[in-house]
């Protein structure tokens, strides 16, 4: 099946570092979701790219869509400690009605303040 | 706040007792889905409706079934939970296709003793 590849598997960083993950897939992505989950939370959306070469921002985040739609990536800039928590790219490849989601096995980012 | 509601929170059931989590939302989205995400690891998608027609994932054991008697609320039942279903269970909800992110809630965390 489908599998996303997110590196790093965990980072432990300085506060004011910037941060970078991205994700590879051997499949063709029609849309690149990047989203935060603190402990005990659901996943909260951070940025959705939609299409290939895509390059779009949240403030200190920034995504792109890589343009062969295999990959992606995630900065952060100027990390601060609640930036901790864990990371997850998640792909939608179903062009159907239901957009079911692939997701990457996730980053944990952990700040030294 | 339009949002995913699930409720319990936290979830402790007896080794075979048959247990439903529910989850309620306000979006009017058409797609809803259940996740199971254990320690560490990604959410994996266990099964979801479009409206009333329901999608089961291939590796889903039959221990798991889920009802959606409306458009906002929808059940998840597991008939006789083992140990290795303890877990966080996220449902999440999103129009359909492959143009819109999903809204997760802060899921059930469940406990099997």
């Amino acid at each position: 099946g489908q599998q996303l590849n997110q590196s790093p598997q965990s980072m432990f960083i300085q506060e004011g570092e910037d941060v970078s993950m991205n994700c590879t897939s051997s499949s063709i992505f029609n849309t690149w979701l990047w989203y935060k989950q603190d402990p005990g939370e659901g996943p909260v959306l951070l940025i959705a790219l939609y299409k290939a070469g895509e390059l779009t921002s949240n403030g200190r985040l920034t995504a792109q869509f890589g343009i062969t739609r295999k990959d992606s990536f995630l900065n952060i800039s100027a990390s601060i400690p609640s930036d901790v928590g864990i990371y997850f790219c998640a792909g939608q490849l179903d062009s159907s009605n239901t957009g079911k989601l692939i997701f990457g096995q996730g980053t944990t980012l952990q700040v030294k303040p | 706040d339009a949002m995913v509601i699930q409720n319990p929170r936290y979830q402790v059931t007896q080794f075979g007792k048959p247990v439903t989590l529910s989850c309620s939302q306000t979006l009017n989205h058409n797609v809803m889905y259940w996740y199971q995400q254990k320690s560490s690891q990604a959410p994996k998608l266990l099964f979801h409706y479009y409206d009333k027609d329901f999608n089961n994932e291939a590796d889903t054991p039959d221990n798991f079934q889920s009802r959606r008697p409306n458009t906002s609320f929808c059940f998840l039942d597991i008939r006789s939970p083992g140990l290795g279903d303890a877990a966080m269970y996220l449902c999440a909800t999103s129009r359909g296709g492959f143009n819109y992110g999903y809204t997760f809630g802060s899921g059930t965390r469940l406990t099997v003793v």
